[in-house]
């Protein structure tokens, strides 16, 4: 069966330390990544999206890996804030399966000050 | 706000009552999704449209949930003769679609309808 897998227990961290989170899949070959944060009550709101053909994206204090080999995608915070502190989710796009996005349960992660 | 809109944000019926969810997706895009997320759990993909087109349906859905979305702007959500299992948050999203040279995913989210069936 195809499973997205993310670390379901939250991840507590210290104010300005690295947060990295996992993402694991099986059975996909996905054309994109992307991953969303989710606050309580609300719509999850998109980060960042990483290409099947790309290893490594950077977004302000955010980056993402892609290693398709392995099926996996990591997630780093970096200089973690306690603003970070949301839930995050990775979804994978499948061409095979109409591009929809398919998502993970989710890493809650808390920055304590 | 031009962002995604769902409305209500919260709804409470009895069980075996039928309830109706309506999403405004940003004005341009030509997807829209429904998804549907209990907690401690990532969004589970329900269904989506091309513009009017219904293209796919979850073969999780049961035929008590349909959804519409009529000349292709906002759409519905229903559920007939709602049970406890149905409780949930309902999350619409729209993307842009095909963008000429590759398919963009990229959802926007509204914040979601919560539904608690008693």
């Amino acid at each position: 069966s195809q499973k997205i897998e993310q670390n379901s227990e939250a991840l507590n961290i210290q104010e300005g330390k690295t947060a990295t989170l996992t993402c694991n899949y099986t059975n996909y070959s996905p054309a994109y990544l992307q991953w969303y944060r989710q606050d309580p009550g609300r719509g999850p709101v998109f980060l960042l999206l990483i290409r099947e053909n790309e290893k490594e994206k950077r977004k302000e204090r955010l980056k993402v890996t892609f290693d398709t080999t392995l099926k996996q995608s990591l997630f780093h915070i970096t200089a973690s804030q306690p603003a970070d502190s949301a839930t995050y989710l990775c979804a994978l796009q499948i061409k095979a399966a109409g591009n929809k996005l398919t998502f993970g349960g989710g890493t809650r992660v808390l920055v304590k000050p | 706000d031009t962002g995604v809109s769902q409305d209500p944000r919260h709804k409470i019926t009895k069980r075996g009552q039928n309830v109706t969810f309506r999403c405004d997706p940003i004005s341009e895009h030509n997807r829209l999704y429904w998804y549907r997320q209990t907690l401690g759990q990532g969004p589970e993909f329900l269904t989506y449209f091309q513009n009017e087109a219904q293209l796919e349906k979850s073969r999780l859905l049961s035929d008590r949930f349909s959804a519409e979305r009529p000349k292709g702007s906002f759409s519905t959500l229903e559920i007939q003769r709602t049970e406890q299992g149905d409780s949930a948050m309902y999350l619409c999203a729209s993307s842009l679609g095909w963008t000429g040279g590759s398919v963009s995913e990229k959802l926007f989210f509204g914040s979601g309808t919560q539904l608690s069936v008693l």
